[in-house]
């Protein structure tokens, strides 16, 4: 069964502290999306990592894929209070072919407070 | 425009009744889906369309029925609504199947009293 672990699950923080979010596996995943949700909306897509130890940026973000595709991390420089969110990690569900199928598989999350 | 839109966004109802949600998505995407998010913000997907017809339907008491009436729209239908049914539900739509970007509704608070 493929499950992706967050950790930690709760994150309270103060501005401009640094944090960093993790997302693992025992399964190999053929990518690795973040996404961040806000109360009472809906996950919004951060960034897809796909090659093992890819390293992608967005702004303060960064977020890093394992070598060997079982794990990511998110790392966040200089946190603000629009940084607030649920963050969630997510991979596509393997057939049982090892291909991939279009529903993902999501961690339980990381809520995190930015404090001003 | 709103992307993937639902409707309603709050439902407050009894036990027993029976419920609708409805999605619809201006993507023009060939793939939709429905996830449930509990109390715990744990996320995990109920049902999945491909251009109208069922590809994924996960451990869902069969009192839920989705229907596709074109491929932007896929709507959820919930009978003798039960109090374990009190969640989040959110719609959310694909290019196709197997590619990974979703895009997700705002989603639909249900709360069975």
């Amino acid at each position: 069964t493929q499950l992706l672990e967050q950790s930690p699950q709760f994150l309270s923080i103060q501005e401009g502290e640094n944090l960093t979010v993790y997302c693992n596996s025992s399964s190999v995943f053929s990518s690795l999306q973040w996404y961040r949700q806000e109360p009472g909306e809906g996950p919004v897509l951060l960034v897809t990592v796909v090659t093992g130890g890819e390293v992608k940026k967005l702004k303060r973000l960064t977020f890093q894929f394992g070598d060997a595709r079982k794990d990511s991390s998110l790392h966040i420089t200089a946190a603000q209070p629009g940084d607030t969110g649920l963050y969630l990690c997510a991979g596509p569900r393997l057939t049982n072919y090892g291909g991939s199928q279009g529903n993902l598989i999501f961690g339980k999350g990381t809520k995190l407070s930015v404090k001003p | 425009d709103t992307a993937v839109s639902q409707t309603p966004k709050y439902l407050v109802t009894q036990m027993g009744n029976d419920k609708s949600i409805k999605c619809e998505q201006n993507l023009g995407h060939d793939t939709m889906y429905w996830y449930k998010q509990d109390s715990k913000k744990f996320l995990k997907i109920m049902f999945s369309y491909n251009n109208k017809e069922l590809i994924i339907n996960e451990t869902v008491p069969n009192r839920f029925s989705p229907k596709s009436p074109d491929k932007a729209h896929l709507n959820l239908h919930i009978n003798s609504l039960e109090l374990g049914d009190s969640a989040v539900y959110f719609c959310a739509s694909s290019q196709w199947e197997g590619k990974e970007t979703q895009y997700f509704g705002p989603g639909t608070r249900l709360l069975v009293l």
